[in-house]
């Protein structure tokens, strides 16, 4: 399968702790975006990254939220101290270019207990 | 900052009806414009997409959407749809400019009735 992938799938964790998750982006691909969606509602956008560089960051990203790209393939995104309203999916995709189809992972499931 | 509003929630359809999901914007500038589908279980795929040139785009599945710079809008049109069109879809927006990110309408949840 050459999409974007996403890793883990499903995340289930304690409030407070901290989590990672793991995005594969399309071989080639320089964009990499991360959305955030809660039930009900269309993705809200993250942050992006213009091979390893980050150039947009979201204010809905908070200083728990951290996301990198080193090396400008596989990107990780992390949340600190996990609060009950970080329950969302996490969405990663990644494109050619600005211009270009952005091509959507399957998503992380996050669920803070 | 830029918004999409998508004004049904929840559209349900017989086989062979006819289709059409609103879509606004809200942003002066010059925008590219997307309808995304996520089936039961699958990621979100594009449909089709609008940068520029013939304001009526045609894209995968028969779907196509006509942008209408007057009325900020993008309607999606399918002239038949078919059960297997059960699905979510989305509506996005992003600036005409380098950064790509896109603003989504919170979905339009299609369900067909064989």
């Amino acid at each position: 399968d050459t999409g974007v992938s996403q890793d883990p799938r499903h995340k289930i964790t304690k409030r407070g702790q901290n989590v990672t998750f793991r995005c594969d982006p399309i071989s080639e691909h320089n964009r990499l975006y991360w959305y955030r969606q809660t039930l009900g509602q269309g993705p809200e956008f993250l942050t992006y990254f213009q091979n390893e560089a980050q150039l947009e960051k979201s204010r809905l990203l908070s200083d728990r939220f951290s996301a990198e790209r080193p090396k400008g393939s596989f990107s990780t995104l992390e949340i600190q101290r996990t609060e009950q309203g970080d329950s969302a999916m996490y969405l990663c995709a990644s494109s050619l270019t600005a211009r270009e189809t952005q091509y959507f992972g399957p998503g992380t499931r996050l669920l803070v207990l | 900052a830029q918004s999409v509003s998508q004004h049904n929630h929840h559209v349900i359809l017989s086989e062979a009806a006819s289709l059409e999901l609103g879509c606004n914007y809200s942003y002066g500038g010059t925008v590219n414009l997307f309808w995304y589908v996520q089936y039961p279980g699958q990621h979100l795929q594009l449909l089709l997409k609008y940068f520029s040139g013939d304001p009526l785009v045609k894209g995968i599945k028969g779907f196509e959407a006509e942008f209408i710079k007057s009325k900020f809008s993008f309607n999606l049109r399918k002239p038949s749809v078919q059960w297997s069109d059960t699905a979510e879809y989305f509506c996005a927006v992003n600036l005409n400019t380098n950064a790509g990110k896109s603003t989504f309408g919170d979905g339009t949840t299609l369900t067909v009735k064989p």
